[in-house]
């Protein structure tokens, strides 16, 4: 049973550059959320997708967006990048919006220079 | 804000000891409490949960304990092994099902067990 992948693992960025990260969700899971975990820090919730729209977002500007695809799989895209920016960004599936227990990938570590 | 505060920030049990780690929230609504460990260069893994009409909750050899009255919740690990070092998060929720359930985590606690 696969969890959830997520891809690249690593990325290099310069400022004011756009990204794009993608994300799996554990297989029967319909829900993802994505959160940005900032290094010795907790995760913080960046926003949540079912049926491919956005249902709740945390306190995040506009810059990051999300996408999410009829195979339930998603994508993050962050623009006009910023030095603070840099963590890495998990992304996390449930079985449903009702369901409460999330199962999160391995990250992706975004570099931002 | 941080919603959830965690404490210790860093903890050093020796082999065979309990660990004890400790949150405290103060949004009454949150109703569904996860521990996460995360090992260096991995996402965190769910490994366990409680609900506030249970005070404790027990898998294996790890235990939650919940106290609705203090707001306060603690992971207990029991025969610490060293294979247990990593970073413990606790999380707390709330929403529904049409908007979701988004967690608020707390920063952290470090766990080394030594032999």
């Amino acid at each position: 049973d696969a969890g959830v992948t997520q891809s690249p693992t690593h990325l290099i960025k310069t400022r004011g550059q756009q990204v794009t990260l993608r994300c799996s969700p554990k297989s029967g899971h319909d829900t993802v959320s994505w959160y940005q975990q900032a290094l010795g820090q907790g995760p913080q919730f960046i926003f949540q997708y079912y049926e491919e729209e956005e249902r709740q977002r945390g306190n995040f500007p506009d810059r990051f967006s999300g996408h999410q695809f009829p195979n339930y799989s998603s994508e993050l895209n962050v623009n006009a990048l910023l030095l603070g920016d840099s963590a890495l960004y998990l992304c996390a599936s449930s079985l449903d919006p009702g369901v409460r227990a999330q199962y999160f990938g391995p990250g992706t570590r975004l570099l931002v220079l | 804000q941080q919603q959830v505060k965690q404490s210790p920030q860093s903890l050093i049990v020796q082999k065979g000891g309990i660990s004890i780690i400790n949150c405290a929230y103060e949004n009454t609504a949150f109703d569904y409490f996860p521990w996460y460990q995360q090992f260096p260069g991995k996402g965190p893994a769910l490994l366990i949960a409680i609900r506030p009409d249970v005070s404790e909750k027990k898998e294996g050899r790890f235990t939650i304990s919940f106290n609705k009255s203090a707001k306060q919740f603690s992971l207990h690990i029991m025969d610490s092994q060293p294979g247990d070092s990593a970073t413990y998060f606790c999380a707390a929720s709330t929403g529904n099902s049409n908007s979701g359930y988004a967690l608020n985590f707390g920063k952290g606690t470090s766990l080394l067990v030594t032999p």
